[in-house]
């Protein structure tokens, strides 16, 4: 199974920061058919289900605020949160659809310093 | 309005079954991949397993592939999780999720699976 690692578990920040998250893959996510990498990113807030933010690594969902960015390539993902909001206090997963069975990150939960 | 509603969860006792269901509507279920993802009290997000168009293809983890059993009734437009031998450590919320190519676009509300006695 490939095993993501994100980091770091937690984050503490004020309204208006930008937050980096980390997600590492134990094989390389590059598909080399569609030439893209097969990770996304979720977002998932207290009491409520997970939110798709990310596809194919850096591709947002319609209506994600464009202040999401996800980046990287291979084996190292990063999503990127610049002017951080109240309301993105969260916790952020990463997920790996390059191979069954598809893996999540442990997630990273994002708090209001 | 893409909407997905899973139903059958519950308190059920250990070694026991349980079949879950999720209802969609406002896409076109039968085009669409579909899977399960749970979460058990406080923790992350685990993949259960996927099944595409025509169930001719379903994927599991390897953990659960002797447990759980994926199936889908594109004329119902539900899908459904059956679970046995269930055990504390199977407690938990579970999410139908649509799975356009491989991550998961839509999710519903979830629905608590509880095994205790």
């Amino acid at each position: 199974d490939i095993v993501m690692t994100q980091s770091p578990s937690s984050l503490a920040v004020s309204a208006g920061e930008t937050v980096t998250i980390n997600c590492k893959s134990s094989q390389s996510l590059f598909g080399s058919v569609r030439q893209k990498n097969y990770l996304a990113w979720y977002q998932q807030k207290p009491g409520q289900s997970p939110k798709l933010l990310i596809y194919l690594a850096s591709t947002r969902e319609s209506g994600v605020p464009d202040r999401f960015i996800g980046s990287g390539s291979g084996t190292d993902f990063t999503l990127t949160i610049s002017s951080v909001q109240a309301e993105d206090l969260a916790n952020y997963y990463c997920q790996q659809y390059y191979d069954t069975p598809y893996t999540f990150g442990a997630g990273t939960k994002l708090e209001l310093k | 309005e893409v909407k997905l509603v899973e139903s059958g969860g519950g308190l059920v006792q250990p070694g026991r079954s349980l079949k879950l269901s999720c209802a969609a509507s406002g896409f076109s279920f039968n085009d669409y991949w579909m899977g399960w993802v749970r979460q058990a009290p406080g923790k992350g997000l685990e993949w259960i397993g996927e099944i595409n168009q025509d169930s001719s293809t379903i994927n599991y983890t390897p953990s659960l592939k002797d447990k759980f059993t994926i199936s889908r009734d594109n004329a119902q437009n539900t899908l459904y999780l059956q679970m046995s031998k269930l055990g504390s450590e199977d407690t938990a919320i579970y999410y139908c999720a649509s799975s356009p190519w491989g991550w998961f676009a839509y999710w519903g509300q979830g629905t608590l699976v509880t095994v205790s006695s």
